[in-house]
């Protein structure tokens, strides 16, 4: 099983949809979790860190379920500027694998 | 107030060849993690230096190997390239160890290796 799993995608919506990415990480020992956006052949960018209590930024929610070991992140009133790949990205920070694991990504594509 | 810069931005190397990538951190950062990212793929962790030391690293060969400066700016070197190592080569800078109390990561825009 891989550390973090993610949507296969990719996700083509309209303008103003409300999208959902789900994704899963294997090691219950991780300690902080986020989720990056990358561009075409650009950097990931932090898009939001997750927190245990949920949290919003404008039109973004995380949602992080810890028991299930399951994160969350929900696009609502979707722009095209959304367009992107999102990672999920899990800290198991000592772990044998280090520092940050990152999922594959979900492409999102918002259409007119 | 610089980013992180990285340099080359594109590489062109044949197999065997070793290639050096450089790093510089976000001012006023102190880490410095590289990760390798195929095409299609998310990144994955290589190493990470902190205060001139690898402190943390993923599962890859020793032909990976890097280091930090007293300036905070680091170095990758990879020796005997494979084809397999062609990939987007990520720098990320942090203030103190990255991921441990949420501490964000600022990444460079990446060097890009072909390796032919």
């Amino acid at each position: 099983r891989k550390e973090v799993e993610q949507d296969p995608g990719p996700f083509n919506v309209p303008e103003g949809a409300t999208v959902a990415f789900n994704c899963t990480y294997s090691n219950s020992a991780s300690q902080s979790f986020f989720w990056y956006r990358q561009d075409c052949r650009k950097e990931p960018k932090l898009l939001m860190s997750v927190y245990s209590s949920g949290n919003e930024d404008g039109r973004f929610t995380a949602q992080l379920n810890r028991a299930s070991q399951y994160i969350s992140l929900l696009i609502r009133d979707s722009k095209l500027s959304d367009s992107a790949t999102y990672l999920c990205v899990v800290n198991n920070y000592g772990g044998s694998q280090g520092n940050l694991i990152f999922g594959k990504g979900t492409k999102l594509s918002v259409k007119p | 107030d610089a980013g992180v810069t990285q340099s080359p931005t594109h590489l062109i190397k044949t197999r065997g060849q070793q290639v050096t990538l450089r790093c510089s951190p976000k001012s006023g950062h102190d880490t410095v993690s590289w990760y390798q990212q195929a095409l299609g793929q998310g990144p994955q962790f290589i190493f990470q230096y902190y205060e001139e030391e690898e402190r943390q690293r993923g599962n890859f060969p020793d032909r990976f190997s890097g280091h930090q400066f007293p300036n905070y700016s680091s170095e990758l070197n990879v020796n005997a390239l494979l084809l397999g190592d062609s990939a987007l080569y990520l720098c990320a800078s942090s203030l103190g160890l990255a991921g441990a109390n949420y501490n964000e990561q600022f990444f460079g825009p990446g060097t890009r290796l072909t390796v032919l």
